[in-house]
């Protein structure tokens, strides 16, 4: 069974511009939940599509925002980007109907 | 202006020793805990979960108990190796409804296995 796929891996963006990153879940899984994750505040949740629906959102801001189509893909877009965006970005798979979430390996952004 | 990173708590045991890594969760009302394991490089592994029905689960070579008097978490990991050296999580997920796709996750604690 195929894990979690995030891509890219690694990302190198300007001040301003904008990003898209990609997660795959894992077959059968209907749920995508993206955290960032920085030293400076840990592990904070983003967001969780359910089903290509926004069911749960953290305490970001407006220029972080996603979707989820049909196969339960999901992107995540972050729009004039700060140096403050610098972390891992990290997607989870889960059923949604509370068994364990599996995580991607993270996209490593990097904002100059 | 200068950020502040989260200084992690740190567990350095000897290789066969148990280990036990705590955490304090927030919301009484949270229906599921889970703890992960996360190596440098890599995303979060799941490692077991646990009910707020119960007070103890029990995996391979890990146990979790849960107090929700005092809500307390906590991983005991037998005969530890260095292989499970790395950063641990504890989350909690599903305060009400459709909130299981939201994990709030503690700080972590840095546990280094010495051979």
């Amino acid at each position: 069974k195929a894990g979690v796929t995030q891509t890219p891996r690694y990302l190198i963006k300007t001040r301003g511009q904008q990003v898209t990153l990609s997660c795959s879940p894992i077959s059968g899984h209907r749920s995508v939940s993206w955290y960032q994750q920085t030293p400076g505040q840990g592990l904070q949740f983003l967001f969780e599509y359910f089903s290509e629906t926004q069911r749960n959102k953290g305490n970001f801001p407006g220029r972080f925002s996603g979707r989820q189509f049909s196969n339960s893909r999901s992107e995540m877009n972050v729009s004039t980007l700060e140096l403050g965006d610098s972390a891992l970005y990290l997607c989870a798979s889960s059923s949604g109907t509370g068994k364990e979430a599996f995580f991607g390996q993270g996209t490593r952004l990097t904002v100059v | 202006g200068e950020s502040v990173g989260l200084h992690l708590p740190t567990l350095s045991v000897q290789e066969g020793d148990n280990s036990i890594i705590n955490c304090a969760y927030s919301n009484s009302a949270s229906d599921y805990f889970i703890w992960y394991k996360q190596e440098s490089g890599k995303g979060p592994q799941f490692i077991i979960d646990i009910r707020s029905n119960m007070d103890k689960r029990q995996g391979q070579r890990v146990t979790v108990l849960l107090n929700k008097t005092v809500k307390h978490l906590s991983l005991q990991i037998a005969a530890t190796q260095p292989g499970d050296s790395a950063v641990y999580f504890c989350a909690e997920s599903g305060a009400g409804g459709t909130s299981y796709g939201k994990l709030t996750f503690g700080q972590g604690t840095i546990l280094t296995v010495h051979p």
